[in-house]
């Protein structure tokens, strides 16, 4: 089978950087995917490393360590806006289909 | 960017009918497309790939008779309900690939709510 584990839950003032851990157990692994979800909306993409490394866009980077299966997403100068779920999602090679963890609620607070 | 448009955003219906749901991809081609459910403060789990001009590839689990899939062009896929019950009350999140890099791009979701 394949399992994803990230923290549930983040709070963290404006202006403070967060990172969200996700571990994951799969087999055929190809990516690594971040989606934002605000509440009642649709998944937006955020980034998605297939080799090691890091990746940055603006505010927010992403991670990746194939060796160890585990990646994470840093999210820098939080922003009222950035209150949400985020979701680390393994894209398998076969059919490139998405499997998303458990999603990471983060607050932010004034 | 990638806009993918789901219709309608929210449907209300009665027990023991269907209902369809459109996903479409409006500024690209899209040869697979992706139907998922979410229920509340929960993840999203895959229920089925949908490629166009055959059939429909569903997740363990997941019912094929209740939940049809067809993908009849490059930039339209449906999803219907038959029989709805209650229990399938859920938000409903269709995704397209667009590149060769397969990065998903989700439509704005559909709530059914089954009375």
């Amino acid at each position: 089978g394949q399992s994803l584990e990230q923290p549930s839950e983040v709070t963290a003032v404006e202006g403070a950087i967060v990172q969200i851990n996700c571990t994951y157990q799969t087999s055929g692994f190809y990516g690594l995917s971040w989606y934002q979800q605000h509440d009642g909306g649709a998944p937006t993409f955020l980034s998605y490393n297939a080799l090691d490394g890091l990746e940055e866009t603006g505010r927010f980077s992403s991670f990746l360590s194939r060796s160890d299966s585990y990646g994470y997403l840093l999210l820098q100068e939080l922003q009222m806006k950035d209150s949400a779920s985020y979701f680390c999602a393994v894209r398998k090679a076969a059919g490139n289909k998405l499997t998303f963890g458990g999603g990471t609620r983060v607050l932010v607070k004034p | 960017g990638a806009v993918v448009s789901q219709h309608p955003s929210r449907v209300i219906c009665k027990s023991g009918t269907s209902v369809k749901i459109e996903c479409r991809s409006l500024d690209f081609q899209a040869t697979t497309m992706f139907w998922y459910r979410q229920f509340p403060k929960q993840s999203l789990m895959l229920m089925a790939t949908s490629n166009e001009g055959s059939k429909a590839t569903y997740e363990q689990g997941v019912e094929k008779d209740k939940f049809l899939i067809n993908h009849a062009s490059l930039t339209l896929s449906t999803l219907t309900v038959t029989s709805a019950h209650p229990e399938d009350s859920s938000f409903y999140i269709c995704s397209a690939k667009r590149d060769r890099v397969g990065t998903q791009y989700f439509g704005p979701g559909t709530r059914l709510t089954v009375l």
